[in-house]
């Protein structure tokens, strides 16, 4: 079993949809926990930080429930430019796991 | 305020050839990671420094991999000799803490023919 398990996907959704992403970890004492975005050919970026009281930035929403183990990210009314990979991230001691990542194709 | 850079950013080199990655971290940022990305997969850890010292380096194949970081700055990642399967990119990230955000380079894209 994977550490960090995410659907690969693709999600191919209309503009202005809601989507979500899931992600599952293995470690139950891992430390902190992030969505990192990467587009083709592109190094991944920090897109937020995930906290058990759940966060909020704009169109993006992170949720952790540390006793399922279960990390996800709720994009609200998505645009063309959120098309991208999604990767689920777990920091352990100080190592983070990434899963495969979430492919997310908006269109027009 | 400069990002991590890598370079090269592509490299092409026949089976059984050195390759070396170089690596600058963010200034100030003490840790510094390598990792491998392979095509549709998340990037796995190679190694971690804090500072000049290997404290992570149980994923690196060491029979051909070595990575060195003297100074506690700058690092550099070989693979000697390089094989088919060493085809990928390896992406260098940085960092101020163990528990904080890591900055990534764009990563070198390697090609073992």
């Amino acid at each position: 079993r994977k550490e960090v398990e995410q659907d690969p996907g693709p999600f191919n959704v209309p503009e202005g949809a809601t989507v979500a992403f899931n992600c599952t970890y293995s470690n139950s004492a891992s430390q902190s926990f992030f969505w990192y975005r990467q587009d083709c050919r592109k190094e991944p970026k920090l897109l937020m930080s995930v906290y058990s009281s759940g966060n909020e930035d704009g169109r993006f929403t992170a949720q952790l429930n540390r006793a399922s183990q279960y990390i996800s990210l709720l994009i609200r009314d998505s645009k063309l430019s959120d098309s991208a990979t999604y990767l689920c991230v777990v920091n352990t001691g100080g190592k983070l796991i990434f899963g495969q990542g979430t492919t997310l194709q908006v269109k027009p | 305020e400069a990002g991590v850079v890598q370079s090269p950013r592509y490299k092409i080199i026949e089976k059984k050839q050195p390759v070396a990655f170089w690596c600058n971290p963010i200034s100030g940022h003490n840790t510094l990671y390598w990792y491998r990305q392979n095509l549709g997969q998340g990037p796995e850890l190679l190694i971690r420094y804090e500072n000049e010292e290997a404290v992570d380096d149980s994923q690196l194949p060491k029979d051909r991999f070595s990575a060195e970081r003297l100074k506690g700055v700058d690092s550099t990642l070989k693979i000697q000799p390089a094989e088919l399967g060493d085809s990928a990119v390896y992406l260098c990230a940085s960092s101020p803490g163990l528990y904080n955000e890591q900055f990534f380079g764009p990563g070198t894209r390697l090609t073992v023919l």
